[in-house]
């Protein structure tokens, strides 16, 4: 009974590069939230989504940030043309959706903008 | 919208002492709370939650808070800890009806042997 996946765990970009990063949720979950953890912070809401719709993406900045939730495979967070700033640790939690307290997160990407 | 303050940025303790780490929320509608423990580089594990019901929450490995209204507050106790209590733990609010949670900072806590 896999848990919630994603993958890169770690990943390394120099400023200016695409990151993309994937979130699987746990089987049977069709909600996807993404939260941000920037160094001695805790955990900022980014963005939530269910199949194909972005429900609210008030958490993530207007430019070079956009995330999707396909009909088929993993949810995808993008961040084009990275800065130093966007260095931190992204987490995915999901949830049936029908008791969204019950949030399940995933081990984190940790992006490195060099 | 809700906010959560953790008082206590890093909490020493020695091995087998009890210890408490604080949690004071604000909202203005009725939220759930919880805590969650964070091990170096890994992702955040569920510990106890509180939804309704008894104020008092027993959550794993020995953990137990307690819902104040009054003072808002979910202070997180153990009577005894181990080294392997040794994390990050963060308190989270999530307004009823709601699915943002709001995290405080974190507590860090460092269990002497």
């Amino acid at each position: 009974n896999a848990g919630v996946m994603q993958n890169p765990r770690h990943l390394v970009r120099r400023r200016g590069q695409e990151a993309r990063l994937r979130c699987s949720p746990m089987k049977g979950h069709s909600h996807v939230y993404w939260y941000r953890q920037l160094p001695e912070e805790g955990l900022k809401f980014m963005v939530y989504l269910q199949k194909e719709n972005i429900i609210d993406e008030s958490g993530m900045p207007k430019e070079r940030f956009s995330a999707e939730f396909p009909k088929e495979g993993p949810s995808i967070l993008r961040i084009q043309q990275v800065v130093r700033g966007d260095s931190a640790a992204y987490f995915c939690a999901s949830s049936s959706g029908q008791e969204s307290y019950e949030q399940y997160f995933g081990p984190g990407t940790r992006l490195t903008v060099t | 919208a809700q906010s959560v303050t953790q008082l206590d940025s890093q909490v020493p303790v020695f091995e087998e002492a009890p210890v408490e780490l604080r949690c004071n929320y604000s909202s203005s509608v009725s939220v759930y709370l919880f805590w969650y423990v964070q091990y170096p580089n890994q992702g955040l594990q569920l510990l106890l939650k509180y939804l309704s019901g008894s104020t008092l929450v027993k959550g794993i490995n020995g953990f137990e808070a307690e819902f104040n209204k009054s003072q808002t507050s979910f202070h997180l106790r153990k009577p005894s800890v181990h080294i392997s209590d040794t994390a990050e733990y963060f308190c989270a609010a999530l307004g009823a009806g709601s699915y943002q949670l709001t995290f405080g900072k974190g507590t860090k806590l460092s269990v002497i042997p």
